[in-house]
């Protein structure tokens, strides 16, 4: 089975705080993801990954910065912590061509 | 336009019937079309996929999709309670393996 595992369930941060959000997949996956969801929004993408050190902006950037050093492996990275950056944050990988995304646990971050 | 709409419900249906949801997108290059379901609290799991126009089945899941009016739809045959949940519609597009999500519809099924 694939599993996409985020390194957090539960995360508390104060404002202004640098936060790490990791995601490690096991299948080989070249595509990763980040996404937020929030109420009556949906989901909406942050940053992607298609490759081991490319990155793609999504609908919403701001605010977020990634880093895919290793191929199994997708940081998104809070530079300073806001609350409205309070959310659920989803990670996800594919494979290239367009195949069904797996989702990791999802990281309910909540900054204060 | 948003890329990728769908009607955020709630879509109530008695157990049983048929439930009908549907997405329209905006890209006309897009490529693959995805149905997601996702229990509240959960994370979104696959359920159906498709790639060409007309109809595709799994089980009591039946996608539909249009590509001249850009449209996609997922048919839940005999509805239960257990398929009460969110839906989501997700599209292919862009060379760079981009994948956008609707908001979501939300299904009741009434026991």
């Amino acid at each position: 089975d694939v599993k996409v595992t985020q390194s957090s369930r539960y995360l508390v941060k104060r404002t202004g705080e640098k936060v790490f959000l990791e995601c490690v997949q096991d299948m080989d996956h070249e595509n990763m993801f980040w996404y937020r969801q929030d109420p009556g929004l949906g989901l909406r993408l942050i940053y992607f990954s298609y490759d081991v050190k490319m990155k793609e902006k999504g609908d919403i950037p701001e605010g977020y910065s990634v880093s895919r050093e290793k191929k199994e492996r997708f940081s998104l990275i809070l530079e300073s912590a806001s609350t409205n950056q309070t959310s659920m944050y989803l990670c996800a990988s594919s494979n290239w061509g367009g195949t069904e995304a797996f989702f990791g646990q999802g990281t309910r971050l909540t900054v204060v | 336009q948003k890329e990728v709409e769908q009607n955020s419900g709630p879509l109530s249906v008695p157990e049983g019937a048929i439930a009908s949801l549907n997405c329209t997108y905006s890209d006309r290059g897009s490529q693959s079309f995805f149905w997601y379901r996702q229990y509240s609290g959960k994370s979104p799991e696959l359920i159906m996929s498709i790639y060409s126009n007309g109809d595709k089945e799994d089980g009591r899941f039946t996608a539909q999709l249009n590509k001249a009016s850009q449209y996609v739809s997922l048919l839940i045959r005999d509805s239960q309670p257990s398929d009460s949940a969110t839906y989501l519609c997700a599209v292919l597009t862009g060379g760079y393996q981009k994948v956008t999500f609707g908001t979501g519809t939300k299904l009741q099924v009434i026991p």
